[in-house]
């Protein structure tokens, strides 16, 4: 089976625009998280996904936000960008209640 | 907050010994998982032992847990360079998310 994955890769956005982050997860999957990780902070939960519906969310601002399509496929969005939003995005797909999660390669957002 | 912190925050060993981390959590776990992140890459899952378990093995891996003392240990046998990597634990509560510690950055030196 295909890995989890996440596209692009790598972006580069000024102050105050806004991105959108895609992660296609591991065909069968249900569940997707979203976590973001920095140096200073270290990995955070984000949201996580199932069936369409936001299950749980961390304690970050309104301007995160995300959703998961039909097909399992989810987005995030980080409107307004701030310099502290530089950071790793890692998404990871679970089939369901299994525990075990299974991460992308991740996206580097650089804010400039 | 991190519910799971781990010790040491960094490891130096020579290949083929063996590198010991821990990790301490602070509420009621139903799991604990350990992963390996190589250079701000994604995350690799190594070994999840649930809330009922005391000891795990996987390959190289050996996996603790003591819910009396909220603390988990890794002990990974006989180092390789390509063990080299950051090692994050993972805990999982009934119905919330899975919360990671800090990490430990292992070197593992040829």
């Amino acid at each position: 089976k295909a890995g989890v994955t996440q596209t692009p890769r790598y972006l580069i956005k000024t102050r105050g625009q806004q991105v959108t982050l895609s992660c296609s997860p591991i065909s069968g999957h249900r569940s997707v998280s979203w976590y973001q990780q920095t140096p200073g902070q270290g990995l955070q939960f984000l949201f996580e996904y199932f069936s369409e519906t936001q299950r749980n969310k961390g304690n970050f601002p309104g301007r995160f936000s995300g959703r998961q399509f039909s097909n399992s496929r989810s987005e995030m969005n980080v409107s307004t960008l701030e310099l502290g939003d530089s950071a790793l995005y890692l998404c990871a797909s679970t089939m369901g209640s299994e525990d075990t999660q299974y991460f992308g390669p991740g996206t580097r957002l650089t804010v400039l | 907050s991190q519910q799971g912190e781990e010790d040491p925050q960094a490891l130096s060993i020579q290949e083929g010994e063996n590198a010991t981390m821990n990790c301490s959590y602070k509420t009621s776990i139903n799991n604990l998982q350990w992963y390996r992140q190589n250079s701000g890459r994604g995350l690799v899952h190594l070994i999840l032992i649930r809330s009922n378990e005391r000891e795990k093995h996987s390959g190289r891996l050996r996996v603790t847990l003591d819910t009396s003392k909220k603390s988990s240990s890794l002990l990974i046998t006989a180092s390789r360079a390509a063990d080299t990597a950051s090692y994050f634990c993972a805990t999982k509560a009934a119905g919330n998310k899975l919360t990671f510690g800090g990490g430990t950055r292992v070197l593992v030196k040829p």
